[in-house]
């Protein structure tokens, strides 16, 4: 079954603790994103990555990390949280053509 | 810069009374128009892909259709798991979707 898995589904962690949230697809797909998705502001892109070793700034992206050593995973790397940054993150992976396929979620709480 | 904006931002129906979701873009060149559906904490999901002015899609009792300037996604005869935020999403080669905030539609029984 082509999906996109995100692990953990939901964290809660303090400020300044290091985290990553995984994502992985199992489509071969080139193209990877990372967007959150806040109240009123919908969904924004945090980065994205176009092939291994790619990587590019989206529209939201101070505060993150992402790498792309492997096609399949894009892990989303927060060095050290803030408040601000809780919200809810979502991974999505596409060939650059057609539908994006999004992950089912993580849901952060930054105390 | 692209942009994309939704209306309306909250739409309530009764079912069966059909209607139809707005998304308005301004895009350097399009590439491609998306229609997702997202049900609360759910990440989208894929309804439509159009991507020249004149196409149209349908779905169930769902219909997308594309102009230069906007896009239409038409409910006939909603029923109540109908209800969702039906998002819409611009695509224009630079390797980004941009996004709309989304309609929430509430389809009473």
């Amino acid at each position: 079954e082509a999906q996109v898995t995100q692990n953990p589904r939901y964290l809660i962690t303090v400020t300044g603790k290091k985290l990553t949230v995984t994502c992985s697809q199992n489509m071969n797909h080139e193209y990877m994103s990372w967007y959150r998705q806040d109240p009123g502001l919908g969904l924004r892109q945090i980065y994205y990555s176009m092939n291994v070793e790619v990587t590019d700034k989206g529209d939201v992206p101070e505060g993150y990390k992402v790498s792309r050593k492997e096609k399949r995973n894009f892990p989303l790397i927060l060095e050290s949280p803030s408040p601000n940054q809780t919200s809810l993150y979502f991974c999505a992976s596409w060939t650059g053509s057609e539908t994006q396929y999004f992950g089912p979620g993580t849901r952060l709480l930054v105390l | 810069e692209d942009q994309v904006t939704q209306s309306p931002e909250a739409l309530r129906l009764q079912e069966g009374e059909s209607s139809s979701l707005n998304c308005s873009y301004t895009v350097s060149g399009l590439r491609g128009l998306f229609w997702y559906r997202q049900d609360p904490g759910k990440g989208p999901e894929f309804l439509f892909t159009l991507y020249s002015a004149g196409e149209e899609k349908e779905k169930e009792r769902l219909k997308a259709t594309l102009t230069k300037k906007e896009s239409f996604l038409h409910i006939t005869a909603p029923k109540p798991e109908d209800s969702a935020t039906y998002l819409c999403a611009v695509f224009s080669g630079y390797s980004t979707l941009t996004f709309g905030k989304g309609t929430m539609l509430l389809v009473s029984p």
